[in-house]
Formats: structure tokens, C-alpha cells, sequence
């Protein structure tokens, strides 16, 4: 399977406490998206690197989260101190940096976080 | 502000027929469109896209319309089939040449019945 993979599946943890999530994008794509989606809505952008680069961040991305590509491979969002409100589907996804491919983002399975 | 707006939460189509989906949205800097297919449990499929610069993009039984002047675009699937039924999400882009943000609208559940 070459496509973008996400680990863990689902995540369950106590308020307050550090969560990682780690995403494998397809290989030969350098560029590396992360989303948030919550029920009823459609995914809203994170931050994205090309290669190692961290190059956009959202105004969502407290300074609780951090999110790292080194070596331009896989990627690992953390988030510090966990609130409910982060409770989400978090997604990944890759493309590649030119041409009208670049458009076209190929998403993971996502990662299930819930805040207890 | 919702810059992509899918405002059919669900739609119920017979199958082979026609399953249209629609989508405005309000920023006249996106240049690219895209429509993703979403199943549960799983991350969104890209299914099909269109440029600015064009008005129609078809690809199989998937063809998008795209409207400027109304900022309107539409999805059409014909026939439908019942493996057709998922969350579809309207997508838009800017940022030609460089990095291309991605605006997702809050999707339409589509329900093809056998």
C-alpha cells in the first residue's frame, strides 16, 4: 500500500495530558498537510511543510500544537495539555510541489482523537 | 465566514439516475476546484477537479461545472450507483505557482438508493 498512512487510528486521553500523532506521507510527495475536521464540518488546514520546511501555519494552531517533518519524510503533530475542545478527526495528507498535481492532496485514514 | 459553501446537507438519488451536488463560494481569488468523496471511517478521495480558466471537466460518469460569474460550481454524476453513496466535499484553492490552500465546504451526503 503506497498511500498516506496515520498512526495511531484512534486516540483516547485525559484532559491535560501531551498526545503525538504520526503521518506517512506518499513517497515521493514533498509537500505534507495537516487538517482538523470536526462532526459536521469539512476539514480545516493546520499547517503544511514542503520537504522540512514549515512554511504555513492557521490562526487554529494554538501554540499548543506543534507539528515537525524531519527529513522531509513523515510528519508528527503533537499537542500539549489536550482540551476537550481538540476532540477531532485529525488528517493528513500529501501532494506533490509542482504542476497541477500539486492541486491534488491525497488524504489518510485520520486519527481520532477524543478528550475525556 | 464560510468561503465554500455546500448548503444541501444530504441528497437522495435513485440509482441510474442523475445525482447533481452543488457548491458556491465567495472568494474570487480561488483558482482551482476540486471535489473529494469521503467514506467512513476513511480520509477523503480526491475525485475530479477543474481550473478557473475552464467552464467543464468530465472524467467518466463525473463531470464539474463551473460558473464564475455566478462563483457556482456543480457536481454531476451520471448514472449514479449505490457505491456512489458517501460525503462529498467541494474544495477550493489559491495560491497558482506557489502553495495552494485548500478550503473545504461542510460536504453533502449523498444516498444512492438501489
Amino acid at each position: 500500500d503506497t498511500g498516506v498512512s496515520q498512526n495511531p487510528r484512534h486516540k483516547i486521553t485525559k484532559r491535560g495530558q501531551n498526545v503525538t500523532f504520526r503521518c506517512d506521507p506518499i513517497s515521493e510527495h514533498n509537500r505534507l498537510y495537516w487538517y482538523r475536521q470536526t462532526l459536521g464540518q469539512g476539514p480545516e488546514f493546520l499547517t503544511y511543510f514542503q520537504n522540512e520546511a514549515q512554511l504555513e501555519k492557521s490562526r487554529l494552531l494554538s501554540d499548543r500544537f506543534s507539528a515537525e517533518r524531519p527529513k522531509g519524510s513523515f510528519s508528527t503533530l503533537e499537542i500539549q495539555r489536550t482540551e476537550q475542545g481538540d476532540s477531532a478527526m485529525y488528517l493528513c495528507a500529501s501532494s506533490l510541489a509542482v504542476g497541477i498535481s500539486s492541486y491534488e492532496q491525497y488524504f489518510g485514514p485520520g486519527t481520532r482523537l477524543t478528550v475525556t | 465566514d464560510q468561503q465554500v459553501k455546500q448548503n444541501s446537507p444530504s441528497l437522495s438519488v435513485q440509482e441510474g439516475r442523475i445525482s447533481i451536488l452543488n457548491c458556491d463560494y465567495t472568494n474570487s481569488m480561488f483558482d482551482y476546484f476540486l471535489w473529494y468523496k469521503k467514506y467512513p471511517a476513511e480520509g477523503p478521495t480526491f475525485l475530479i477537479s477543474i481550473s478557473s480558466i475552464k467552464d467543464k471537466n468530465e472524467d467518466g460518469r463525473f463531470t464539474v461545472f463551473l460558473n464564475k460569474s455566478a462563483k457556482h460550481l456543480s457536481l454531476h454524476i451520471v448514472p449514479s450507483q449505490p457505491g456512489d453513496s458517501a460525503v462529498y466535499f467541494c474544495a477550493a484553492s489559491e495560491g497558482a505557482g506557489g502553495y495552494q490552500k485548500v478550503t473545504f465546504g461542510i460536504g453533502t451526503k449523498l444516498q444512492v438508493i438501489p
